[in-house]
């Protein structure tokens, strides 16, 4: 069962482009949303997060959007770089404002690959 | 910090041998973590220790798949017997804990190979 569904699984574009990777979920109690970078032969790492109070998070050339309503975020890549190039995978955590620890739900990822 | 530590990097055996994965968290984190990424399934939570415990293990997909954290800097992911289906590549990750959404910390992951 698939929680985390995402969108390209794969992504060409230009340098100094947009890119754009969509997720949705349908779990209501996900309540945080990191995004993951993983370069080949590298463990994914944390590269940006939002929580569902706001709409929208930047930092540097990458943005997330979220929809709470129709339940879906997106990260946006701007000015994408060739160094950009590598799989980038969303997340959802349950119980983000609990006393446990909340696990990771992982979307499928997505191959980003930036033309120079 | 060198990071998390896992060995060995590569891992190719043959069917019904058995396979032992290790993971070295990083110092002082209180939180481990192992998963598996494969094409098909993406990346998976097997299980996760807090404080050498085992605290979820619904993530482990059969019995022969075990692990075990006997201190705070080792970590052992069991394989017995192991199978094809098995190949992936298994990632342990480590956290100290300063509220549920706090950053996980990857290792670069052991590719296992199951002829």
């Amino acid at each position: 069962q698939q929680q985390v569904k995402q969108s390209p699984q794969s992504l060409i574009v230009q340098k100094g482009g947009i890119s754009i990777i969509n997720c949705a979920y349908e779990n209501t109690a996900f309540d945080y949303f990191p995004w993951y970078q993983q370069f080949p032969g590298k463990g994914p790492a944390l590269l940006i997060a939002i929580r569902p109070d706001v709409s929208e998070k930047k930092e540097g050339r990458f943005t997330i959007s979220f929809n709470k309503s129709a339940k879906q975020f997106s990260l946006h890549i701007m000015d994408s770089q060739p160094g950009d190039s590598a799989t980038y995978f969303c997340a959802a955590v349950q119980n983000a404002g609990g006393t446990s620890y909340g696990k990771l739900t992982f979307g499928q990822g997505t191959i980003l690959t930036v033309h120079p | 910090d060198a990071g998390v530590i896992q060995s060995p990097r590569h891992e190719v055996t043959e069917m019904g041998q058995e396979v032992t994965l290790r993971c070295k968290p990083i110092s002082g984190h209180d939180y481990l973590f192992w998963y598996r990424q494969t094409m098909m399934r993406g990346l998976e939570l097997l299980i996760y220790f807090n404080n050498n415990v085992p605290i979820d293990d619904s993530g482990m997909p059969e019995d022969r798949f075990s692990a075990k954290m006997p201190n705070a800097s080792f970590s052992t992911l069991k394989i017995q017997p192991s199978e094809p289906r098995d190949s992936a590549v298994y990632f342990c990750a480590s956290s100290f804990w300063t509220g549920p959404t706090d950053t996980q910390y990857f290792g670069p992951g052991t590719r296992l190979t199951v002829l």
